[in-house]
């Protein structure tokens, strides 16, 4: 079946403009996930997503950044004025989560992101 | 104690030798644990899934040991192909993390001829 998609899979900009990426999850699950991985550093969690509840948005490193989640399903993940150190690959991941899940995360491809 | 801490490595080791990777974890609640691999300039991907003492697919052994709040990853006959970093993941311990997964910093793995 379909996996998590992203796009785009490259985005250059110039510092200071905004950019939106966007994530389509696996269809029927519940959870959303963000995250961002530099080069040769670990994954960073950015923002969680599941069902109707509040976003946990614990991760988000600045009021530059933030994401919705429409209709349960695609979430746009913006920066606003971006800086050179935003420079990462963002990561997007979905899960089910429920009575009985076990939480496995399957992740899209990303979006490099490249501000120069 | 951090949540999730593995041996960054790098472990060389050639084709066809064994090799294990430990990860401790604070969250003693925790039910369930994973691996996941990432190749280079990829995204990760799901390896193994544990939910009780131990899994085991082919050449692949994953041990949980909850007394000592650990998990190994046991890799028999390595292949080129195992070249990797391997991700430890356990879930995320308390506020509403409910569903939230915490990954390691990774162990990278390289396989020589």
């Amino acid at each position: 079946g379909a996996g998590v998609s992203q796009s785009p899979s490259n985005k250059v900009t110039e510092k200071g403009k905004d950019v939106e990426l966007r994530c389509d999850p696996i269809s029927g699950h519940t959870a959303l996930y963000w995250y961002r991985q530099s080069l040769g550093q670990g994954l960073e969690f950015l923002i969680y997503f599941q069902g109707n509840s509040a976003p946990d948005k614990s991760g988000l490193p600045s009021d530059r950044f933030s994401a919705e989640r429409t209709g349960g399903s695609v979430s746009t993940l913006t920066i606003q004025r971006t800086q050179q150190e935003d420079s990462a690959v963002y990561l997007c991941a979905s899960s089910f989560v429920g009575h009985g899940s076990s939480y496995e995360q399957y992740f899209g491809p990303g979006t490099r992101l490249t501000v120069t | 104690r951090k949540e999730v801490e593995q041996d960054p490595g790098p472990f060389n080791v050639p084709e066809g030798a064994t090799v294990a990777f430990n990860c401790t974890y604070s969250n003693s609640a925790s039910q369930s644990f994973f691996w996941y691999r990432q190749d280079c300039r990829k995204e990760p991907k799901l390896l193994m899934s544990v939910y009780s003492s131990g899994n085991e697919d082919g050449r692949f052994t994953a041990q949980l040991n909850r007394a000592s709040q650990y998990i190994s990853l046991l890799i028999r006959d390595s292949k080129l192909s195992d070249s990797a970093t391997y991700l430890c993941v356990v879930p995320t311990r308390g506020g509403t993390s409910y569903g939230k997964l915490t990954f390691g910093q990774g162990t990278i793995l390289t396989v020589h001829p």
